[in-house]
């Protein structure tokens, strides 16, 4: 399976607390995106980093990449109560192949 | 408009029935494709329409529709399902070149339920 694996796949925090998540994959990538889900609806995107890039910030979301060690993760910082959702890794390798290879999720709980 | 519109919510159907999926977006995307996801596992593609025409079908079975009558809309068309086929049911939408280039964006879901 090329499916991306991510860690820990369960997650539960104090409303204030860091929550960190982590994102491998098998492929060499041209992006690589994160989303969010709230318990059975849409997902909704949160972040895009191209492979080129290292680092990006989005108000409390922090994103890294690396692709030497085919690797993401993504920080939420001062976590809130609302924040608690899956939050699935997201890669794209073949321009024009239309293929998201999902990772497994993380489900983070945070807790008031 | 940046939303993916999709009913119905829910869906409850028998294992004869003839039901199906819709999806609309006024974006502007010509791309558009159907997820199937199961409990506390990710999204798996099913479907993927560029430029109305069908890109990629992920061996799905043939109970399983999809129709793209216009660049707005996608149907996804269930008949004679089983009870493992009960799941949500996701449809996205992105700018041509797919998600090598961009992200997508989702609909909330059908959650489908086969007695």
């Amino acid at each position: 399976s090329q499916q991306g694996e991510e860690d820990p796949q369960a997650l539960s925090i104090q409303e204030g607390e860091n929550a960190t998540m982590n994102c491998s994959y098998k492929t060499s990538i041209n992006n690589l995106q994160w989303y969010r889900q709230n318990s059975g609806r849409g997902l909704v995107h949160l972040i895009l980093i191209r492979s080129n890039e290292r680092e990006k910030h989005s108000g409390r979301l922090r994103v890294t990449l690396d692709t030497s060690k085919k690797s993401s993760s993504l920080l939420i910082t001062a976590s809130r109560a609302a924040d608690t959702a899956s939050y699935f890794c997201a890669t794209a390798s073949i321009p024009g192949t239309y293929k998201y290879i999902f990772g497994t999720g993380t489900r983070l709980k945070v807790l008031a | 408009d940046t939303e993916v519109t999709q009913t119905p919510k829910h869906l409850v159907m028998g294992m004869t029935n003839k039901k199906s999926l819709k999806c609309e977006q006024h974006m502007g995307h010509r791309a558009m494709y159907w997820y199937k996801q199961k409990a506390k596992k990710p999204p798996e593609l099913m479907f993927v329409y560029s430029y109305e025409k069908l890109s990629i079908n992920e061996s799905v079975p043939s109970r399983f529709s999809p129709e793209c009558p216009n660049s707005s809309l996608l149907n996804l068309h269930l008949h004679a399902l089983q009870p493992e086929d009960s799941a949500l049911y996701l449809c996205a939408s992105s700018q041509p070149g797919g998600p090598a280039y961009n992200e997508q964006f989702f609909g909330p879901g059908t959650r489908l339920t086969v007695l």
